[in-house]
């Protein structure tokens, strides 16, 4: 079985610029999560979904970050404009109900310079 | 609010050694649930194990260990005959059942196995 599934697994790109992470879950599991890890903050949650609905966004950093559910099988979290403190590893997670075990993709590696 | 406190950043063992990876947690729900997960060199990060918070019984997996105790809120990790390919960040996290599915995670442990 697929995992989850994260693209791209590396982005570069100049401040100012539009970054755009896409997340695909585990098929079946009807939770998203989207993570943040730095070595400043560690692992931070920023935002989660529950059949497609964001349920929790207080992690969001700033209005310059948002994030979509259209379909039970895709997410995207876009940044727009990038600044370099936005360099970090993103995650995306998921899970068959809120309260179990979240189950992550590779992540994506941004560098924002 | 939640919490969770590992307070060995970097642990290094030969090859063989057991080794236990701390992890104290702080909440005021009753319900609650505690994960492990491991992130080796290439950054993924692997579901270990979810305990919830009514089921205090130890768990083993392998050359893997769990002992969870409410009563010093701690949920500690031992690994028995330590290998190279044990060498990983080890993240202990926290769920509480009324913060929805936040989880919190702990400042990770740096586990190098030498040769």
């Amino acid at each position: 079985d697929a995992g989850v599934i994260q693209s791209p697994r590396h982005e570069v790109t100049e401040m100012g610029q539009e970054v755009t992470l896409r997340c695909k879950p585990i098929s079946g599991h009807n939770s998203l999560f989207w993570y943040r890890q730095t070595m400043m903050r560690g692992l931070e949650l920023l935002i989660y979904f529950n059949n497609n609905v964001p349920i929790d966004d207080s992690g969001m950093p700033e209005d310059r970050f948002s994030a979509k559910m259209p379909n039970a099988s895709f997410s995207t979290l876009k940044i727009q404009p990038s600044e370099p403190r936005d360099s970090a590893v993103y995650f995306c997670a998921s899970s068959s109900n809120p309260v179990r075990s979240q189950y992550f993709g590779p992540g994506t590696r941004l560098l924002v310079l | 609010a939640q919490k969770v406190t590992q307070a060995q950043t970097e642990i290094s063992v030969v090859e063989k050694e057991d080794v236990t990876l701390d992890c104290v947690y702080e909440t005021r729900d009753t319900t609650y649930y505690l994960f492990w997960y491991k992130q080796p060199p290439s950054g993924e990060l692997v579901f270990l194990i979810r305990r919830n918070s009514f089921d205090e019984q130890n768990e083993i997996s392998g050359r893997y260990s769990w002992n969870f105790q409410k009563s010093t809120s701690s949920f500690n990790f031992t690994i028995t005959a330590s290998q190279v390919v044990d060498s990983a960040v080890y993240f202990c996290a926290l769920s509480e059942e009324t913060s929805g599915s936040r989880l919190t995670f702990g400042e990770g442990t740096q586990l190098t196995v030498n040769p």
